[in-house]
């Protein structure tokens, strides 16, 4: 069975900081993988999303970038934090090719910068 | 684009009550996805039913059920005999079907209570 993990589940960061999240897949290949940020109260913003290695799609223009380095790897990076970066990020993934396409999520990382 | 509207940002309910989560989108397409996640204090979102949108029957799971109004634009999630369990956040979300789509566009979400 697929499985998705992410990490660390909390940060706490100073202002000018670097960032850097991690999600792994497991059990399938060629994922679809999905970086989404939720702010208190708000609903989820997608920020990224890569359809194979090395493909990333930016939605939002701001301060943090992806990557992926390996296939079943995403890793959400900041050079320096700002304030508003504070929030819960969660990673998705999907199969390339499937119908409805739902995503299944990560359990999410709580980020919070002073 | 696409938006997703949630006009309940919060809603309570009686254990063991039938409670009906809105949720509204706007989109010119005529073939997509549709879908309820919840969100419980563990916070890992988890898929709670999804509706294909040239399906006339409305999807169930067990207590949990939608009514699919395409014309209208609405997908309601009803909840029946409502458990502890169900308290979480609820978000309603579309997807275009059009190949290479990736975006879920996610409401506001709903915070549903249910009291003992």
């Amino acid at each position: 069975s697929q499985t998705i993990h992410q990490w660390p589940a909390t940060l706490v960061q100073p202002v000018g900081s670097p960032l850097s999240l991690e999600c792994t897949v497991e059990g399938t290949s060629n994922p679809n993988l999905y970086w989404y940020r939720q702010a208190a109260g708000r609903g989820l913003q997608l920020l990224f999303y890569s359809v194979g290695i090395g493909q990333i799609s930016s939605e939002v223009p701001q301060n943090l970038s992806a990557s992926r380095p390996q296939d079943r790897q995403f890793i959400l990076s900041s050079k320096k934090l700002l304030l508003s970066d504070s929030g819960f990020y969660l990673c998705a993934w999907r199969p390339p090719f499937a119908g409805a396409g739902e995503l299944f999520f990560g359990e999410g990382s709580r980020l919070t910068v002073l | 684009a696409q938006t997703v509207t949630q006009s309940q940002p919060e809603i309570s309910v009686q254990e063991a009550e039938t409670v009906t989560l809105s949720c509204t989108y706007d989109t010119s397409e005529s073939d997509y996805y549709l879908f309820w996640y919840k969100q419980p204090p563990s916070r890992q979102m988890i898929l709670v039913i999804r509706q294909e949108a040239y399906k006339q029957q409305n999807a169930t799971e067990n207590r949990f059920s939608v009514n699919f109004q395409k014309a209208a634009k609405s997908f309601s999630l009803k909840i029946s005999d409502s458990q502890l369990g169900d308290a979480a956040m609820y978000f309603c979300a579309y997807r275009s079907s059009i190949k290479g789509a990736q975006k879920l566009v996610f409401g506001q979400g709903t915070r549903l209570t249910i009291n003992p």
